[in-house]
């Protein structure tokens, strides 16, 4: 059974404090998308990954990481220096760059993160 | 579920009835445009998609329509089910780069 699984589903941090979400598929996608979603706001791209070794930033890449080791896994790290990090995060991963700009992205379930 | 659907704006329609939601989108040189489908607690999915040569698509009970007179899309969902219940997403891309979401509309069916 293919997908795009996120894991935690909830998640609690303290202020200051680093916090690396997961996102892996079985899919062999080889593009992989984080987004941010808040409340009254479209989906913003944090980071996106055409191919293993590689990533780049997109529209609010600061206060996060990434790495993409395996094809199949690019955790997403939310660091101290991200000013309003509770939201919900998605990944995304599509067959390549070009299909996933054209709107086939496969999604997963979604990780909300709290920031207290 | 999610608290997604907080501050959206919100459509609410009858079982059976037809649902109309609307998008404005601000890129004049946007060419290709696309509507997702968020369930609670779920990512969003891909519903359908339209190119900027293409006044109107249907699929399996949706259509898309575009004009890009006034830079307006909409989404029509035929014979509204209570599976529909969702916030609705449409997006925009040019030329196939970074695809750009809006804010979303949340679709209530009223059984």
């Amino acid at each position: 059974d293919g997908g795009i699984t996120q894991s935690p589903k909830y998640l609690f941090r303290k202020e200051g404090q680093n916090v690396t979400l997961s996102c892996e598929q079985n899919l062999n996608h080889d593009a992989m998308y984080w987004y941010r979603q808040d409340p009254g706001q479209g989906l913003r791209l944090i980071y996106y990954s055409q191919i293993v070794n590689d990533f780049q930033k997109g529209d609010i890449a600061e206060g996060y990481s990434v790495s993409r080791e395996k094809k199949e896994s690019f955790p997403l790290t939310v660091t101290s220096a991200q000013k309003n990090p509770t939201a919900f995060y998605l990944c995304a991963s599509s067959i390549d760059l070009s299909t996933g700009f054209s709107g086939e992205q496969y999604f997963g379930p979604g990780t909300r993160l709290t920031v207290t | 579920g999610e608290s997604v659907g907080l501050h959206l704006p919100t459509l609410s329609v009858q079982e059976g009835d037809n649902s109309i939601i609307n998008c404005a989108y601000s890129n004049s040189a946007s060419d290709y445009f696309i509507w997702y489908k968020q369930e609670s607690g779920k990512g969003p999915q891909f519903i359908i998609d339209i190119r900027s040569n293409m006044d109107k698509r249907q699929g399996q009970r949706v259509t898309v329509l575009l004009n890009k007179t006034v830079k307006h899309l909409s989404l029509q969902i035929a014979a509204t089910q209570p599976g529909d219940s969702a916030v609705y997403f449409c997006a925009e891309s040019s030329s196939y780069q970074k695809v750009t979401f809006g804010i979303g509309t949340k679709l209530q069916v009223i059984p």
